[in-house]
């Protein structure tokens, strides 16, 4: 089983819809996690950061970590054109460096 | 505020040829850095990374290296480029702190020709 699993879609989306990214992952020893999100031909540019179980909200995005499943969402809310990128989870266990990242989730909000 | 530049943001080389990619952070001090390939499909792959001067952790056996000679700097080279180096490559930082995000730069585009 790969640590972390992301679908990698594509997703396409009317503009103004509810998106919903998940990724799961397998080692329980995760504490951090973090969504990234990458327009094309640019880096990755961090977008919401959690530590432990429970939800986060920042404007139009919400992140939701369930730890007893091993499950991390990201919910974009009134989607729009500009959100069209390929969003990116990466969990981490803090004391450790490194981040796992997922291979990510292509989307597209059309107008 | 904390940046972190890399470039060229394009680089067409011939096989057989040598390759230095340069990555600075700016606004923060002894961060760690890291160097990954992206490859289309196969999500980030991390190459190096590194907590201090002169310390530097290899992930995967390859045909390239990496060197910090300054603080905030960090350097990814090869002596002899093959066509499977092509790739995006990006540059990133986190602090020192326990689960710091990382950051990255806006990469590095490499075709080998």
């Amino acid at each position: 089983q790969k640590e972390v699993e992301q679908d990698p879609g594509p997703l396409s989306v009317p503009e103004g819809a509810i998106v919903s990214l998940n990724c799961t992952y397998s080692n329980s020893a995760f504490q951090y996690f973090m969504w990234y999100r990458q327009y094309s031909r640019k880096g990755p540019e961090l977008l919401m950061y959690t530590y432990s179980s429970g939800n986060k909200e920042d404007g139009r995005f919400t992140a939701q970590v369930d730890k007893s499943s091993k499950y991390i969402s990201l919910f974009i809310r009134d989607s729009q054109p500009s959100d069209s990128a390929t969003y990116l989870c990466a969990p981490s266990q803090g004391g450790s460096e490194k981040l796992v990242f997922g291979k990510g989730t292509k989307l597209t909000v059309n107008p | 505020s904390q940046t972190i530049h890399q470039w060229p943001a394009t680089l067409v080389q011939p096989v057989g040829s040598p390759l230095s990619l340069e990555c600075t952070v700016e606004g923060t001090s002894n961060p760690n850095l890291y160097w990954y390939r992206q490859a289309a499909g196969r999500g980030l792959q991390l190459l190096f990374y590194s907590v201090g001067i002169g310390q530097i952790s290899s992930e995967v056996p390859q045909n390239l290296s990496a060197s910090r000679p300054q603080d905030r700097q960090f350097i990814l080279s090869s002596k002899k480029l093959l066509l499977s180096d092509s790739g995006f490559y990006l540059c990133a930082f986190s602090g020192g702190g326990r689960g710091q995000p990382q950051h990255f730069g806006d990469g590095t585009r490499l075709s080998i020709l």
